[in-house]
């Protein structure tokens, strides 16, 4: 059985890196063409995609936030890391893990997700 | 980056009628090499994660009532709920998943009549 589940500080300052840790199981992300990814959804608004990162090391970013996102592995621990640099108020939402399906090819499951509020 | 666009916003539709709701993308979905259209469909429920409901356009994710179908191909698609029932009630999102970035519809609120 595949679960995701993320962690992260509540609560971060204005222009603070926020570092989200996804800690996965039930699959290895050194299966061929397995992903583990990242969305986030403001508060009462539309879901977005923010990065990947599969099993071949290959990473890929959403092109507006690609400057201030970091996605890394750690295959021996089963988490992956995703850092955010230069929080801002309007980051402030829910962050999800999720596991991207090697024959479904999207999102198949979801962790519960983690709340991060961005606040001076 | 691909733009989803869904219709209607919101619908309120009684128990046990037919819910439609509409997907349109900015540009083509459909692979002619995988014959196949990058188009999932997501449920969401108030304090959960979303939940797939259908991938590949038109593929019933495991577990899936079959009330749940979506349909189309291209550029627009529609997920239907054949018998709407209490349970259904939530937030349903589109995504592609063809070209560069995936992206997400806006989103459309089920509720009960």
């Amino acid at each position: 059985q595949i679960t995701l589940k993320e962690s992260a500080p509540t609560l971060e300052k204005p222009t603070q890196t926020l570092t989200l840790t996804c800690t996965f199981s039930g699959f290895s992300l050194t299966t061929d063409r397995v992903g583990v990814g990242w969305i986030r959804q403001p508060p009462g608004k539309a879901l977005e995609w923010l990065a990947v990162i599969y099993w071949n090391d290959d990473k890929r970013y959403s092109p507006s936030l690609k400057t201030r996102l970091t996605i890394t592995k750690d295959t021996s621990k089963n988490q992956v890391v995703l850092t955010m640099t230069d929080m801002d108020p309007v980051d402030t939402g829910t962050y999800y893990c999720v596991h991207r399906s090697t024959l479904k090819g999207t999102f198949d499951y979801w962790g519960q997700g983690t709340q991060v509020t961005v606040s001076s | 980056d691909i733009v989803m666009t869904q219709s209607p916003d919101s619908l309120a539709v009684s128990l046990g009628e037919r819910a439609t709701i509409n997907c349109k993308s900015s540009q083509s979905v459909f692979s002619s090499f995988y014959n196949k259209n990058f188009l999932s469909w997501y449920q969401q429920k108030p304090g959960q994660p979303p939940k797939l409901l259908i991938y590949w356009s038109s593929t019933r994710e495991s577990g899936v009532p079959d009330r749940f179908s979506g349909s189309g191909s291209g550029t627009d698609f529609t997920l239907t709920i054949s018998s709407l029932q209490a349970e259904d009630v939530a937030v349903y999102y589109c995504q592609q998943y063809s070209s560069g970035p995936p992206t997400f519809g806006g989103g459309t609120k089920v509720e009960i009549k």
